[in-house]
Parts: C-alpha cells; structure tokens; sequence
C-alpha cells in the first residue's frame, strides 16, 4: 500500500492563478480531508468527505473548492491563489468515522503565493 | 463545539529526562482523544489513541498518554527522552460528528 499520496511536493503561484493539489488513497478509506498547517495555528480543517460524491465545508473553506467523484481521490482546487493561501496542505483520510478511527496523513504539499 | 489546549508551545528537555506534553480538551461527550507526531517536512504519524477500553494508553516509541475525565486533559509522557524524539506532537480530538479538532502544537526540543 502507498497510503496516502498527495501531489505536487512544493508548488509556487503568483496571486490570481489556479491550481488542483492532487490527493489519493489506496485503502479503501471512505473519509478523507484536506488540512491546511500554519505557524502557531496547527491544523485546521478545509474540507472533508464521508464519502463519494458527498463533501462538506469545515473551519476555513474560503477560496478552497473539493470533490470527490471516487473513494480514491479528493482534489482541492484553489481557484484564484492569494498570499494568505501560502501554506503546507495536507490531505487525510480515514476507514470511517466509527469508533477511535485515526486518520493517515499524506506528506504534505508546501504551497507559496507570490 | 470541540475544542483542543495544548499548553506550551515549545518544551525542551534533556535526553534521559521525562517528557511530558499537555493536551486539555473540551466536549459535552466522551470524546475519541489521539496523539500524532510530525517530524520535519513529513505528515503527521499516529503516536495513540484514546478508545474508552482503558484510561492508559501505550503507543508506539514508549510514549504513553492517560484519559482523566475529571481533568478533561490526555497528557503524552515518555519515561526517558531520547534525541530522535525531538519533533512537533499534535493532540486531536473527535467525538461522535465528522470532524477531527487539533491543538496548535508543541515542538519538543532534546537537549544532549
């Protein structure tokens, strides 16, 4: 099993450009989530899916849209890159939301908005 | 609403010394209560979770995290710091809705 993977590493945007962070499981997981980490504010959380075709908003969605068409794959697109968008996202996902699930995080896309 | 406290932002200790990390949490229910670990530039990795089946919980690296309902706290320890422990440690908590709530994080510094 790779686990999660998330696509690409480091990415670099100029204010106004678009963008998908590509993320996918090979578990089988039907809950996945997009987090976003910054300096001093831990994880916080974008948007979440129980499953396909099924998505929600969480803390701070704003300039964030996602979908989720397999169990596989849960895209986030920025759809018009700002500086306040610079930061690490991280995509997550969980067998489900029964019991003390833990959620496996991929590695991490490190994002800056010029 | 869910709510994390991790107290401390940065704690060092030297190696050989205890670790101890604090995590408070507010729910109006039991929550499901977890630890994770993120070394530099990686993602987060489970350290233990918290399941209700016992108020001690063991994970992985000799840490080990105790439930007290009456504290609302699931403070991380570990007997005997070690240099490959120093990392940011993130307490999550979740209880019976979709999402996972984290803490801001405590980067923990060992000292040779």
């Amino acid at each position: 099993n790779a686990g999660v993977t998330q696509t690409p590493k480091f990415q670099v945007l100029k204010t106004g450009q678009s963008m998908t962070l590509q993320c996918a499981q090979d578990m089988n997981h039907e809950y996945m989530s997009w987090y976003r980490q910054d300096p001093g504010m831990g994880l916080r959380l974008i948007h979440y899916s129980v499953g396909a075709g099924i998505t929600d908003q969480g803390e701070v969605p704003n300039g964030y849209n996602v979908s989720r068409s397999t169990t596989e794959d849960f895209p986030l697109r920025l759809l018009s890159a700002a500086p306040s968008q610079t930061s690490v996202y991280f995509c997550a996902s969980s067998p489900g939301l029964a019991g003390a699930a833990e959620q496996f995080f991929g590695p991490g896309t490190r994002l800056t908005v010029l | 609403a869910q709510s994390v406290t991790q107290l401390g932002s940065h704690v060092s200790v030297s190696e050989g010394a205890l670790v101890l990390l604090r995590c408070n949490y507010s729910s109006s229910v039991p929550p499901y209560l977890f630890w994770y670990v993120q070394y530099p530039n990686q993602g987060l990795q489970l350290l233990l979770k918290y399941t209700s089946a016992a108020t001690l919980v063991k994970g992985i690296n000799d840490f080990e995290a105790e439930f007290k309902k009456s504290e609302t706290s699931f403070h991380l320890t570990k007997p005997s710091a070690h240099m490959s422990d120093a990392a940011e440690y993130f307490c999550a908590v979740r209880n019976t809705g979709n999402q996972f709530y984290f803490g801001t994080g405590t980067s923990l510094t060992v000292i040779p």
